[in-house]
């Protein structure tokens, strides 16, 4: 099962949104619903932002939002606080019944 | 409120053996499947296996099929990953997870780091 393709970085100020692709296969993103994604800070342990493709647990932000076309799933980030500087992961659920993870895009807030 | 607490890691020889534990802690941890998730330093998370409330329903990524076994002790409300035959690809800081569905994950140990080193 190959990585969920992510973009290594991204970056945006204070205030601006951003977007996370994450892109799979018809046999992980496109053929299931049940796409997660993580914040990960330095040293701790992830942090699920959205599941479902567009769910938030509560307690996160409503900054924070997932969609999914096709194949691929992206996370935006609206109003970007300095506190949003992570890395952030994908996942998904697949037709072997394992997960896939993407490789990870780590967010800078210049 | 939900814990998860593993222990077990430290360094071993290429070829040995490591049996890590998450202990759970504020629900019902017999309602959950549960999951080990590894992240080698400066890497990316890897989903290693996961293992059903009874322990009869059990998957493993391709890289630890026949070296990693996942079992549970639900009256223990205990989670295990026995590791054998480790490789220095193995180095990594290894979480407990509790699923909530189809392989998705709000709580999260703290991990604990297996090193692989001659």
């Amino acid at each position: 099962q190959s990585a969920l393709t992510q973009p290594a970085s991204v970056s945006g100020s204070p205030g601006q949104s951003i977007t996370i692709s994450c892109t799979g296969t018809s046999s992980d993103v496109g053929g299931y619903n049940y796409v997660s994604w993580y914040q990960q800070h330095p040293g701790k342990a992830p942090k699920l932002m959205v599941y479902d493709v567009s769910n938030r647990p509560s307690g996160v932000s409503n900054r924070f939002s997932g969609s999914k076309s096709g194949n691929t799933a992206s996370l935006t980030i609206s109003g970007l606080q300095a506190e949003d500087e992570a890395d952030y992961y994908c996942s998904s659920y697949t037709r072997s019944n394992s997960l896939v993870f993407g490789g990870g895009t780590k967010l800078t807030v210049v | 409120q939900v814990q998860l607490v593993e222990s077990g890691g430290g360094l071993v020889k290429p070829g040995g053996s490591l049996r890590l534990s998450c202990a759970a802690s504020g629900f019902t941890f017999s309602d959950h499947y549960m999951s080990w998730i590894r992240q080698a330093p400066g890497k990316g998370l890897e989903w290693v296996s996961h293992i059903s409330q009874s322990g009869t329903i059990i998957y493993y990524t391709d890289s630890v099929k026949g070296r990693f076994t996942i079992s549970r002790d639900n009256a223990k409300n205990s989670l295990y990953l026995q590791m054998n035959s480790l490789r220095a690809e193995d180095t990594a800081v290894y979480y407990c997870a509790r699923d909530f569905g189809w392989l998705q994950f709000q709580h999260w140990g703290q991990g604990t780091l297996v090193a692989v080193s001659s």
